[in-house]
């Protein structure tokens, strides 16, 4: 099984600054990388898929990039409305697998 | 407008069953692979098993956390997603939330339900 590292665990930033949060997979999967943004009692949202793109209606401040076992999300110039827990899933292989999230905060 | 809507969830004693539902609708259903995740409280996403789609005879994988106690299955004449779970434990109880793949057979899960919550306690 695949296993997903992501770090750091939580975070503390202002308004306006870049963040950037990594995930690292036990082996190469390829770009089959995806990044969930979920707020408290919400289901997570996607805002990116295959390491790199840009899901629809995502604001573009929010960007993915790697590929093989490295990956990260950066947000640059974070919004008050990104104070929220950010999580990778890799769906190279079965069974499907999780980071452990990054809580960003204030 | 794609929609899915889970329900099912309630409160349920150790070893007992329950069936998750997930109504969909604007999308054509069978194309689709769809996902079960859940959520324990205060805790990270744990993926729970996957049902293909109709060109992929609807096959499904499971975690093993939850493999031979948990099905899924499809009522494709209800556009609907099901997930039975069997002897439940109480590290089931979690949100659980349906997800549909971004796009046809892509395999990346895009598109969440609002989740229904399971709780296992005696």
């Amino acid at each position: 099984d695949i296993q997903m590292t992501q770090s750091p665990s939580s975070l503390s930033a202002s308004v306006g600054d870049s963040v950037t949060i990594t995930c690292r997979a036990s082996q190469n999967i390829i770009t089959y990388l995806h990044w969930y943004q979920q707020k408290p009692g919400k289901a997570p949202n996607l805002l990116i898929y295959a390491a790199s793109s840009l899901q629809s209606g995502v604001p573009s401040r929010f960007s993915g990039s790697g590929s093989g076992t490295h990956f990260s999300l950066t947000i640059s110039s974070l919004q008050p409305e990104d104070f929220a827990t950010y999580y990778c899933l890799q769906s190279y292989s079965i069974p499907l697998a999780f980071g452990g999230g990054t809580k960003v905060e204030i | 407008e794609v929609q899915m809507v889970e329900s099912g969830g309630g409160l349920v004693q150790p070893g007992g069953s329950l069936r998750l539902s997930c109504a969909t609708s604007g999308f054509t259903f069978s194309d689709h692979y769809m996902d079960w995740v859940r959520q324990a409280p205060g805790k990270g996403l744990e993926w729970v098993g996957r049902s293909r789609s109709k060109a992929i005879s609807y096959t499904t994988d499971y975690a093993a956390s939850v493999k031979g106690r948990f099905a899924i299955s499809r009522d494709a004449s209800q556009n609907s997603l099901y997930l039975q779970m069997n002897s439940l434990k109480i590290e089931d109880t979690a949100v659980y939330y349906c997800v549909r793949d971004l796009y046809e057979t892509s395999g990346y899960p895009g598109v969440w339900g609002q989740g229904t919550l399971v709780a296992v306690s005696s």
